[in-house]
């Protein structure tokens, strides 16, 4: 069974760092891999797909990448700012979707 | 992509009342999605909704406890029966957009609390 891994749970950086979040997951015969963001007792939101033959993808400050390979998928946030604070999570689609934990993410004012 | 409304957003409920959650999209698909994340964890997925059939369970998970109903391609709610403190949750619909890449959008999320 595919199991997803998000590292670390929890990061709090200071406005304006740049940041990567890391999402792990144990079978690469995946489909997508999608990124998510949940703001506290909320639905997600979703910020970008990768499909299985891309390796990453952009959108203003948010990038994407994924290495099938090596089981890996990464979202580099540049220029954090407060309103980036949520929880973000990633997905692996095989024949279901397969969630990670997430990474709870603040930035400081 | 995909809108999807919920109601209700949040509920405080009774233990061993029922509470039914609908979830409408603003274009048809084949396939809705049931999810459950309890405090502090992940998404567990509830059910598969599929029109026309029956809802598709996982494991872990019965009808009697969540009934579904799907009458048309746009609409669907799951019933949370005989609730119980542990059911406090966030529970979630989500479908697949038209564009078969796979896409999974989700509502903003009912959010169960069981006293």
């Amino acid at each position: 069974k595919q199991e997803v891994t998000q590292i670390p749970a929890a990061l709090s950086v200071p406005e304006g760092e740049n940041l990567v979040l890391n999402c792990s997951f144990t079978d690469s015969a995946i489909y997508n891999l999608q990124w998510f963001r949940q703001d506290p007792g909320k639905g997600l939101t979703s910020l970008l797909l990768i499909q299985s033959s891309q390796r990453e993808q952009t959108s203003g400050r948010l990038n994407a990448s994924l290495d099938k390979s090596s089981g890996r998928s990464t979202l580099y946030i540049a220029a954090s700012q407060p309103g980036d604070s949520a929880t973000y999570l990633c997905a692996a689609t095989g024949n279901q979707f397969y969630f990670g934990t997430g990474t709870s993410l603040t930035v400081i004012p | 992509s995909a809108v999807i409304s919920q109601k209700p957003s949040r509920d405080i409920c009774q233990r061993g009342t029922s509470l039914t959650i609908q979830c409408q999209v603003d274009s048809q698909v084949t396939m809705m999605f049931w999810y459950r994340q309890q405090p502090g964890q992940s998404l567990t997925l509830i059910a598969t909704a599929n029109q026309g059939s029956e809802a598709t369970y996982e494991s872990g998970f019965v009808i009697d406890k969540f009934p579904i109903s799907r009458p048309n391609l746009t609409f669907s709610t799951l019933t949370v029966s005989n609730m119980s403190p542990e059911d406090s949750s966030i529970y979630l619909c989500s479908v697949t957009g038209a564009s078969n890449t796979g896409e999974l959008f989700f509502g903003e999320g009912s959010r169960l609390t069981v006293l």
